[in-house]
C-alpha cells in the first residue's frame, strides 16, 4: 500500500541552527512529493515540490528538499531556523490524478 | 500564488442542527476540490474528492448523507454538516487543484467546528 511516513513526532532545535526533517515514501513508482506547513489553527500552506528534474528542489522561506531515489526519501532541511518556523510539517505524495497522501506531520519547536 | 477562501473560520452551533462551509478558488478555476477532516494533533484524512458538476466520490467510512457536498461551479464547493453531533467537532479544511500548475493542491485556512 501506498504510504509516507514521517519518523518523527517533535523535533526541537535551537533558533539559528540547521534543521532537517525526514520524509520517507512508499510507492510503487516515484510519485510527486510535497511538504506543507500547518501554523497552529491555520491551512496547509505548499514549501516546495518535486515532480521531476533537478532532486534539490528550493522553497519558500529558506527551505529546500532533496529527493534520493535509493533511499525512497524526500527531507527538508532549512540551513538556519527562525523562531517563525515553529509549525506543524507535512510531507505528502501523489501519483497524477490521484488523491494526496500525507505523512503524520513533524511539530517543529524552536528554543530560544 | 493561487488563494482558496474557506469560510467560516469558526462555527459553533448546537447538535442537530446543520452547518455549511464555503470553499472558493479565488484567482483560478478548480475542476476538483477536496475536503479533510483534520483531528487534534494528527494529519489530514481525506473525506471525498468533489468534482465540478458531478457527485462527490467519499472515503470509505464517511457518511454521504452526513456530508453532503455540492460543488456548483468551477470555484466553489461546500461541504454541509447534516444533522451535527458533538463527535462531528473537528477541523475542516478544503483544498482546489489548480489544473495550470499540474497536480498541486493549495489548501483554504480551515473550519474549526464545535457542537454543542
Amino acid at each position: 500500500a501506498q504510504s509516507v511516513t514521517q519518523p518523527d513526532i517533535h523535533i526541537t532545535v535551537s533558533e539559528g541552527a540547521s534543521l532537517e526533517l525526514r520524509c520517507n515514501y512508499s510507492y510503487g513508482a516515484t510519485p510527486y512529493l510535497f511538504w506543507y506547513v500547518q501554523s497552529p489553527g491555520q491551512g496547509l500552506q505548499l514549501l516546495l515540490k518535486y515532480f521531476s528534474g533537478d532532486t534539490l528542489v528550493q522553497g519558500i522561506k529558506g527551505f529546500e528538499a532533496e529527493f534520493k531515489r535509493s533511499q525512497s526519501s524526500f527531507n527538508l532541511r532549512k540551513p538556519s531556523v527562525h523562531w517563525s518556523d515553529a509549525a506543524e510539517y507535512f510531507c505528502a505524495a501523489m501519483n497524477r490524478d490521484d488523491k494526496i497522501i500525507f505523512g503524520k506531520g513533524t511539530r517543529l519547536h524552536i528554543l530560544p | 500564488g493561487a488563494v482558496v477562501s474557506q469560510h467560516p473560520s469558526r462555527v459553533i452551533c448546537k447538535s442537530g442542527t446543520s452547518v455549511k462551509i464555503e470553499c472558493r478558488s479565488l484567482d483560478f478555476q478548480a475542476t476538483t476540490m477536496f475536503w479533510y477532516r483534520q483531528f487534534p494533533k494528527q494529519s489530514l484524512m481525506l473525506m471525498a474528492t468533489s468534482n465540478e458538476g458531478s457527485k462527490a466520490t467519499y472515503e470509505q467510512g464517511v457518511e454521504k448523507d452526513k456530508f453532503l457536498i455540492n460543488h456548483a461551479s468551477l470555484t466553489l464547493s461546500t461541504l454541509t454538516v447534516t444533522s451535527a453531533h458533538p463527535e462531528d467537532s473537528s477541523f475542516y479544511i478544503c483544498s482546489a487543484r489548480d489544473y495550470r500548475t499540474e497536480n498541486i493542491q493549495y489548501f483554504g485556512a480551515g473550519t474549526r467546528l464545535s457542537v454543542l
